[in-house]
């Protein structure tokens, strides 16, 4: 099976902070996107990528950046944290068109 | 624009209960359907992806069919147990790319 690792399960930032967090995939997939999760408005999608060093917007990627710059890994990044960007942020990977996706575990960020 | 919308937003039964959990998608021009299991704080579990050519797809307790002419998928759970409290999403593809679009989810609860 897949499995996609998220590294931090809970992360607590103070605002203006420049805040990492990592995907790593452990099978040859492709396509590895970040989405956020907040109640009452679902997941959303940040950004994704589908291949090294290449990456698209998805429908709210302001405040956001990614990296990629190994197939395995898909790196988002917030410029300056924010309070707005406290959320639920979950990882996904797919090999293919007509493929699922595999999510990681998810990472909680709180930003005060 | 792809829409996904699951009904009822909550469900509560008693354990043993056959229940079943609604998705409806407003283009059917798609190519599989996911559904997932999420228990709080946590990342999402794949529970079966139907592709366009299936009508359903089975996993142990688990049976999900897929309409795409009225655009709907529906997931059937035979004798539920407390242990299959969480929340359900159902998720599908935009047209002709990788990005999911996922609906706002059942959250579930069995009680003993």
């Amino acid at each position: 099976d897949v499995k996609v690792t998220q590294s931090s399960r809970y992360l607590v930032k103070r605002t203006g902070e420049k805040v990492f967090l990592e995907c790593v995939q452990d099978m040859d997939h492709e396509n590895m996107f970040w989405y956020r999760q907040d109640p009452g408005l679902g997941l959303r999608l940040i950004y994704f990528s589908y291949d090294v060093k290449m990456k698209e917007k998805g429908d709210i990627p302001e405040g956001y950046s990614v990296s990629r710059e190994k197939k395995e890994r898909f790196s988002l990044i917030l410029e300056s944290a924010s309070t707005n960007q406290t959320s639920m942020y979950l990882c996904a990977t797919t090999a293919r068109l007509g493929y699922g996706y595999t999510f990681g575990s998810g990472t909680r960020l709180t930003v005060v | 624009k792809q829409e996904v919308t699951q009904i009822p937003a909550a469900l509560s039964v008693p354990e043993g209960e056959n229940l079943v959990l609604n998705c409806s998608f407003t283009d059917s021009a798609i190519y599989n359907l996911q559904w997932f299991r999420q228990d709080p704080g946590k990342g999402l579990t794949s529970l079966l992806l139907i592709q366009s050519s299936q009508r359903e797809q089975t996993s142990g307790r688990l049976n999900a069919s897929l309409d795409k002419s009225s655009g709907r998928s529906t997931l059937y759970i035979a004798a539920s147990q407390p242990g299959d409290s969480a929340t359900y999403l159902c998720a599908v593809p935009t047209s002709g790319t990788y990005k999911y679009i996922f609906g706002t989810g059942t959250r579930l609860k069995v009680l003993a």
